[in-house]
């Protein structure tokens, strides 16, 4: 367990409507990752982080934004959600001898 | 697009049967690493091996890695009804920034009692 935590869990939102997850963690990783997760597609890098403020684009990152304001928090951010940005949100972080990587328990987004 | 390409997209086997799955992928790396993914939960990490070694043990986990052919094998032996879960590969690209990794689009595995 690498105390990770993701909040909300679960979230229905509207077509439009800014929406923003949060990954928490507790013991001072440098590296944060947020993936979507979609059938068919495996995982997909949206942003990740190298520090406080330190951030950049990964795979899929059009219509989402990313801050990291202290070690702990990385949020991601959806302007204006949209249908095909329903999906299940997993943020990561990078440790251990070899930075593999560690998974929290995702967040489920329903964009109606 | 992804880096690694798993292989079968599924399998189905009987508790103690060994499971077999491979992934493919496209460019030279620094590790390729294996994770489960148990239904409505998050990945979890399982093994890693480097691109100079050819074969890593964990376990009933059997890893090897062939870079000239940039494909790697997963087997779990003598399987359990535990080890039902989707199996996904994942590399660190030879250039990759920020230790970030591609996944491929996994294996669901079934294990029958």
């Amino acid at each position: 367990d690498a105390g990770i935590t993701q909040s909300p869990r679960h979230k229905v939102t509207e077509t439009g409507t800014p929406v923003t997850l949060r990954c928490h963690q507790t013991e001072n990783h440098r590296y944060m990752y947020w993936y979507r997760q979609d059938p068919g597609h495996g995982l997909r890098l949206i942003h990740y982080s190298y520090g406080v403020k330190d951030t950049d684009k990964g795979e899929v990152s059009d219509g989402y934004s990313v801050s990291r304001s202290k070690t702990e928090d990385f949020l991601l951010t959806l302007e204006s959600a949209t249908s095909s940005q329903t999906s299940v949100y997993f943020c990561a972080i990078s440790a251990g001898l070899s930075y593999e990587q560690y998974f929290g328990p995702g967040t489920r987004l329903t964009v109606t | 697009s992804q880096q690694g390409e798993e292989d079968p997209q599924a399998l189905s086997i009987q508790e103690g049967e060994n499971a077999t799955m491979n992934c493919s992928y496209k460019t030279s790396i620094n590790n390729l690493q294996w994770y489960r993914q148990n239904s409505g939960r998050g990945l979890v990490h399982l093994i890693l091996i480097r691109s100079n070694e050819r074969e890593k043990h964990s376990g009933r986990l059997r890893v090897t890695l062939d870079t000239s052919k940039k494909s790697s094998s997963l087997l779990i032996t003598a399987s359990r009804a535990a080890d039902t879960a989707s199996y996904f590969c994942a590399t660190e690209g030879l250039r990759a920034a920020g230790n970030k990794l591609t996944f491929g689009g996994g294996t669901r595995v079934l294990v029958k009692p």
